[in-house]
């Protein structure tokens, strides 16, 4: 049972530049969130993608954005990168509810290693 | 808005002394706890997780967590740590009318002395 995979492990950009990073959830999940960990801090969630739609967003800018594709795989955008981009991205996969959404576990990938020059 | 306060920043064990972290979190509604780890190179991994029912919940490794809601309070737990416990703890929440969002804390990391 493949669990969820992140690429590529590591990247290095300079600012200004624009990076993609992908996820492919965990086999029978269909909702993937992403976070953002820096050094030292637990992971921020930056936004949750279900049915190929942005279903929730946290406190990131328009600079981040994002994609899932009909077989459930997502990408993460980030444009005009910035030094404080540099973190350790994650990707989380979870198999939506019916209903309501509570009772969600969210599985985490490897993540992405991001530094910005 | 929701938070998650873990205020243990570093612990330093020896190997079968008794472990708890604190973990409180800041929301007036229903919610889900969790307790995730970082084991060194690795990614994380759920470690036990509460969403409604008996309060004290068990999870992998032999450890547990109790929800004191009066006390909006999610301590981990572990009678006897071993060396391979050491790792990065985080206690994460969300609720139901913001489920999709999971808040973390800044995490505490567990040094076991062998």
């Amino acid at each position: 049972d493949a669990g969820v995979t992140q690429s590529p492990t590591h990247l290095i950009k300079t600012r200004g530049q624009q990076v993609t990073l992908r996820c492919s959830p965990k086999s029978g999940h269909d909702t993937v969130s992403w976070y953002q960990q820096a050094l030292g801090q637990g992971p921020q969630f930056i936004f949750q993608y279900y049915e190929e739609e942005e279903r929730q967003r946290g406190n990131f800018p328009d600079r981040f954005s994002g994609h899932q594709f009909p077989n459930y795989s997502s990408e993460l955008n980030v444009n005009a990168l910035l030094l404080g981009d540099s973190a350790l991205y994650l990707c989380a996969s979870s198999l939506a509810l019916g209903g309501g959404l509570s009772g969600e576990t969210q599985y985490f990938g490897p993540g992405t290693r991001l530094l910005v020059l | 808005a929701q938070s998650v306060s873990q205020h243990n920043h570093h612990v330093i064990l020896s190997e079968a002394a008794s472990l708890e972290l604190g973990c409180n979190y800041s929301y007036g509604g229903t919610v889900n706890l969790f307790w995730y780890v970082q084991y060194p190179g690795q990614h994380l991994q759920l470690l036990l997780k509460y969403f409604s029912g008996d309060p004290l919940v068990k999870g992998i490794k032999g450890f547990e967590a109790e929800f004191i809601k009066s006390k909006f309070s999610f301590n981990l737990r572990k009678p006897s740590v071993q060396w391979s416990d050491t790792a990065e703890y985080f206690c994460a929440v969300n609720s139901d009318s913001s489920a999709s969002k999971i808040i973390f804390g800044s995490g505490t990391r567990l040094s076991i002395r062998p």
